[in-house]
């Protein structure tokens, strides 16, 4: 079935370094997509969002880019530090469904 | 506002026994989800409830039950534990807003069905 996924499992960074995390969908149809953060032990926390009418879209330190030729989503974080550690999934939504998520991408930050 | 709670935190169940998980959130949202998290996967759709009184199955429905008997609570039942439903819970809701649909999670609830 359609589902969303992430390239890399881990990824580890230096603090200070940009970090950028992929997610590839299958499903057109989606009409807005999520980056959750979740730190060991807690549910997972709302980043930033974009709907599928946007390629961009900028917050504190995270940008999510949207490309729907490829059907592929990037969160990139700027100056990344040791309490971005955290597992990040992106989720796609449907109307009419519940959002759908992707199984994860464990970032790790040395300093 | 405490958000998304999530009642118990721990548990631990032989098999064959029943638990009911309590979600409450103070909100106001209309929706609310109760997922499973395996290691190494995503989040997982047990139900969802779209307003008080409805229920839906999710992706993986099968062992569990649901009630939305009050607009603010969410019951995830299960009637005879089984090992596979080893897993964490965690419960979500969201007040659609006809822009997004963001979920608040709740701390969630660690599983061990032996």
């Amino acid at each position: 079935g359609e589902s969303v996924g992430l390239h890399l499992p881990t990824l580890s960074v230096q603090e200070g370094d940009n970090s950028i995390i992929n997610c590839a969908y299958s499903n057109s149809a989606s009409d807005y997509f999520i980056w959750y953060k979740q730190e060991s032990g807690k549910g997972p926390q709302f980043i930033i969002d974009i709907r599928s009418n946007m390629d961009k879209r900028q917050g504190q330190r995270v940008t999510v880019l949207l490309n729907k030729t490829v059907k592929h989503l990037s969160l990139q974080i700027a100056a990344t530090q040791p309490g971005d550690s955290a597992v990040y999934f992106c989720a796609e939504h449907q109307a009419g469904t519940a959002l759908i998520f992707g199984k994860g991408t464990t970032l790790s930050v040395s300093s | 506002n405490a958000g998304v709670t999530q009642t118990p935190k721990f548990r631990v169940l032989k098999t064959g026994q029943s638990m009911t998980l309590l979600c409450a959130q103070d909100m106001n949202h209309e929706y609310m989800y109760w997922y499973r998290q395996d290691p190494g996967m995503g989040l997982r759709l047990i139900h969802y409830s779209v307003g008080e009184g409805t229920t839906a199955k999710g992706e993986v429905p099968d062992g569990y039950n649901v009630s939305r008997l009050k607009k603010q609570n969410f019951l995830l039942g299960l009637e005879s534990a089984a090992p596979s439903q080893t897993s964490v819970y965690f419960c979500a809701s969201t007040r659609p807003s006809g822009t997004t649909d963001t979920q608040y999670f709740g701390p969630g609830t660690r599983l061990t069905v032996l």
